[in-house]
């Protein structure tokens, strides 16, 4: 059982916006810690993806952004492409790193 | 570029001890805080541990606390992870990761390695 929840499979056609939710508590994101997002291609390492809940790194596309409120953040992805069909983990911190159990991202 | 190679991993028996390296290069190793994240086979990302600039602190998940080790040789450039104990649930593919400098999460990650428990 993951500390922050998320939902297990997400899916859109290419072109539309999907979004994944990810739900803390009053111990994690609800007491101020941040959020960020990682995404997992098939077989390869999570690469970060969103930090601070809403930044991106140099090189992620700015199709990619998040957001956070209360105790709960989302990554949203607008134009899907076939290449973003990927795991997506969100992460914050509550005594030590602690993550969402990932959501399964599939292009139509 | 920043890089981070694991090693040492294998298949070991229930019980067993194994020692993982990540070497780390393209940035100033002994400045940054350190951690180890698992993934179980088709599971999720499970924080492990985690260790300070010149190794004086570390933090473990309850799930290793007493089983494992993190450590750091600041001069090779590397970071260590010694499993003693091991089970079945440790199975999965160890992650060697760098913690942001902005804090509270991991910007760069390693390629990973698969450990087995399993006799």
């Amino acid at each position: 059982q993951s500390v922050l929840t998320q939902p297990p499979s997400v899916s859109g056609a290419p072109g539309q916006r999907v979004t994944i939710s990810c739900t803390g508590s009053s111990s994690n994101i609800g007491a101020g810690y941040d959020v960020h997002w990682y995404q997992q291609l098939p077989g390869t390492a999570p690469k970060l993806l969103i930090y601070g809940n809403s930044n991106r790194p140099s090189g992620v596309p700015d199709r990619f952004s998040g957001s956070k409120s209360g105790t709960s953040a989302s990554l949203a992805i607008t134009g899907l492409q076939a290449e973003d069909e990927a795991d997506y983990y969100c992460q914050s911190y509550d005594s030590s790193l602690v993550f969402g159990g990932g959501t399964k991202l599939t292009v139509l | 570029e920043v890089q981070l190679v694991e090693s040492g991993g294998g298949l070991v028996q229930p019980g067993g001890s194994l020692r993982l390296s990540c070497a780390a290069s393209g940035f100033t190793f002994s400045s940054y805080w350190m951690h180890w994240v698992r993934q179980a086979p088709g599971k999720g990302l499970v924080w492990v541990s985690r260790i300070n600039s010149d190794g004086s602190s570390t933090s473990y998940a309850d799930s290793v606390k007493g089983r494992f080790t993190i450590s750091r040789d600041n001069a090779k450039n590397t970071l260590y992870l010694q499993m003693n104990s091991l089970r079945a649930e440790d199975t999965a593919v160890y992650y060697c990761a760098r913690d942001s400098p902005t804090g509270y999460h991991i910007d760069y990650w390693g390629q990973g390695t698969l450990v087995t428990v399993s006799s």
